[in-house]
């Protein structure tokens, strides 16, 4: 069984601080993506990667930074929270091979006061 | 970029009555088209596919239509239930070992006792 698992469910930040969302699979997955999930405007892609050490940006990647050291955990990374970027932030992985299923974690709801 | 319309927003039936959700999208080089669901408070899931070879397929009380010249697909779902109150994701994938998906912005699926 697929598991994609996020490091918090709940994190409250403060304006300027620097925040960390991690995320691991145990599938051996090489392909993992961030999204930010807002009402209203579906999933979007943060920034995806397909391998170790590569990244490549999504859709909205103003404002995060994204690293993949190891091949299970991608991490994302606010370098300064502001409180637009209060959402729920989704992890996914899948194989490499194109059309195969996405798997996605629980979540983490992050609200920047 | 590819870009995915995803209608309606919300959508309320009867139980037993059927639910169509639709979906277009812009880049050509699309040809993986899957639904995820999900339940309130829960990850998305994958509940069906489709590829482009394909014009249709059918899983029990789901099916996924889709029309390459028009660009759109379309998530059928017959005799509805209760469990079938959730939020509905329309994607787009393309045949790069590299694939992203590209979400929609979600169907707020209501069946009514």
């Amino acid at each position: 069984d697929v598991k994609v698992t996020q490091s918090s469910r709940y994190l409250v930040k403060r304006t300027g601080e620097k925040v960390f969302l991690e995320c691991v699979q145990d599938m051996d997955h090489e392909n993992m993506f961030w999204y930010r999930q807002d009402p209203g405007l579906g999933l979007r892609l943060i920034y995806f990667s397909y391998d170790v050490k590569m990244k490549e940006k999504g859709d909205i990647p103003e404002g995060y930074s994204v690293s993949r050291e190891k091949k299970e955990r991608f991490s994302l990374i606010l370098e300064s929270a502001s409180t637009n970027q209060t959402s729920m932030y989704l992890c996914a992985s899948k194989f490499f091979r194109a059309n195969t299923e996405a798997f996605f974690g629980q979540g983490t709801r992050l609200t920047v006061v | 970029g590819e870009n995915v319309e995803q209608h309606p927003s919300t959508l309320s039936v009867q139980e037993g009555d059927s639910a169509v959700i639709k979906c277009t999208y812009s880049d050509s080089a699309s040809n993986y088209f899957p639904w995820y669901k999900q339940e309130l408070g829960k990850r998305p899931q994958l509940i069906i596919d489709i590829r482009s070879n394909v014009g249709e397929k059918k899983d029990q009380r789901i099916a996924v239509t889709l029309n390459k010249t028009a660009k759109h697909f379309s998530l059928h779902i017959t005799e509805t239930q209760p469990e079938d109150s959730a939020v509905y994701f329309c994607a787009t994938g393309s045949n790069f070992g590299n694939e992203k998906l590209t979400f929609g912005t979600g169907t707020r699926l209501t069946i009514i006792p």
